[in-house]
């Protein structure tokens, strides 16, 4: 398996722009995770689904972000409009179901996304 | 809730020296316990693992045992590389569910 995949790896936008991050997770994990990581708050989860579903989206800093997985294969995370603040590596993960599955998440690369 | 505290700082040592990460728990019921390392540029692995009470987990010279009397997984190395050079992530999960909760990570730096 090629694990999670992630694109763009980079990704320089200007303020007001409207981006959008793109994630692949393993075929046959039940669960999809957004982190977003900065210096100064660590690893935020921002949301996470369950078989496509959204289970929990309260970290999702304002209504700029937005979360969509349309089918098991694939998800986006969107910022509309981007601002400087946004500026982080974001991280995507799946993992299999906790009954089934190791307990671990396997991450992608991750996005590093420059706002200016 | 769930919660993971890790000591604050960087952790600067010489090559062959031991490393300890210290790594405390908040949790209800029975948690499975993590170490994640991510490497320069890279996204998180999983390091190794403990799932119940005095479990050793261990992996590449790491290892980490599950101490529920003190709510502890700290992370130890006996003779670290350079390559070992990386930040190191204490993670949690508990409560029937697949959220993982995060320590805020050491960054170490292993010095020729």
């Amino acid at each position: 398996d090629a694990g999670v995949i992630q694109s763009p790896r980079h990704e320089v936008t200007e303020m007001g722009q409207e981006v959008t991050l793109r994630c692949k997770p393993i075929s046959g994990h039940d669960y999809l995770f957004w982190y977003r990581q900065t210096m100064m708050r660590g690893l935020e989860l921002l949301i996470y689904f369950n078989n496509n579903v959204p289970i929990d989206d309260s970290g999702m800093p304002e209504d700029r972000f937005s979360a969509k997985m349309p089918n098991a294969s694939f998800s986006t995370l969107k910022i509309q409009p981007s601002e400087p603040r946004d500026s982080a590596v974001y991280f995507c993960a799946s993992s299999l179901d906790y009954r089934t599955g190791p307990g671990g998440y396997t991450f992608g690369s991750g996005t590093r996304l420059t706002v200016v | 809730g769930n919660s993971v505290t890790q000591m604050e700082g960087p952790v600067t040592l010489s090559e062959e020296a031991f490393l300890t990460i210290n790594c405390t728990y908040t949790a209800t019921g029975y948690p499975s316990l993590f170490w994640y390392v991510q490497y320069p540029g890279e996204g998180l692995q999983l390091l190794l693992k403990a799932t119940k009470a005095d479990d050793k987990g261990s992996n590449k010279g790491f290892e980490a045992t599950y101490r529920k009397e003190t709510t502890s997984f700290h992370l130890e190395k006996g003779s670290v590389q350079v390559s070992d050079s990386a930040v190191y992530f204490c993670a949690l999960s508990s409560g029937g569910n697949n959220r993982l909760a995060f320590g805020k990570g050491n960054q170490v730096v292993v010095i020729p």
